[in-house]
């Protein structure tokens, strides 16, 4: 079945560091993919997306490209700030599913 | 606003009795998921439903039941048969057949004493 792996937490960083989540992936055909933000006590917020490989989802300075030869989609930000502690979720569908796959979650935590 | 609303927010039950979780949501989405959510074990799927009046197992449905009778509501009932049910508790829609993005409400935290 799908499956995601995200990369051990937590991750401490100081601000204005580099972010480098990883995450892949097992699926049998071509899944659209996910990152996927959680602050506090909240609910998930769609962070990025992309759709097909070589495809790059950015926002709010995050960043990651959909690597189908690696099967990968590693989030990534130049410079991180206090306000980005959250819990980073990487998550799939497959192109005929209805449901999403989610990795294990990623604390990061942004020193001043 | 368009979204999705989980109430309550903080619940609260005795060992062995049963409680009810509620979703509603006004985006006119297709489909709904529960999922739980535990310290360092990320989501997990319990159900989910793409039509009214039918839902589906999910990954760890055992100890819980759901119903689909209206388009904008998906309940959650966590019964006594639920071995550890304190947890987070996360509904979500999505639009149908292709499912591009999902959308969550704020969660419920569950406990029981």
């Amino acid at each position: 079945g799908d499956s995601v792996t995200q990369m051990e937490g937590p991750v401490t960083l100081s601000e204005e560091a580099f972010l480098t989540i990883n995450c892949t992936y097992t699926a049998t055909g071509y899944p659209s993919l996910f990152w996927y933000v959680q602050y506090p006590g909240e609910g998930l917020q769609l962070l990025l997306k992309a759709t097909k490989a070589d495809d790059k989802g950015s926002n709010k300075g995050f960043e990651a490209t959909y690597r189908k030869e690696t099967t990968s989609f590693h989030l990534e930000k130049g410079s991180v700030q206090v306000s980005d502690s959250a819990v980073y979720f990487c998550a799939l569908i497959e192109t005929s599913g209805s449901r999403l796959t989610f990795g294990e979650g990623t604390q990061l935590t942004v020193n001043p | 606003d368009g979204g999705i609303t989980q109430s309550p927010k903080y619940l609260f039950r005795k060992e062995g009795q049963n409680v009810t979780l509620s979703c509603e949501q006004n985006l006119n989405h297709d489909a709904m998921y529960w999922y739980r959510q535990d310290p360092g074990q990320g989501l997990r799927l319990i159900y989910y439903s793409q039509i009214v009046n039918d839902f589906q197992k999910g990954d760890i449905a055992e100890g819980y039941s759901v119903s689909r009778e209206k388009k904008e509501s998906f309940p959650l009932t966590v019964t006594s048969a639920q071995k550890n049910p304190t947890a987070f508790y996360l509904c979500a829609s999505s639009i149908l057949p292709s499912v591009t993005e999902a959308f969550f409400g704020q969660g419920t935290r569950l406990t029981v004493v």
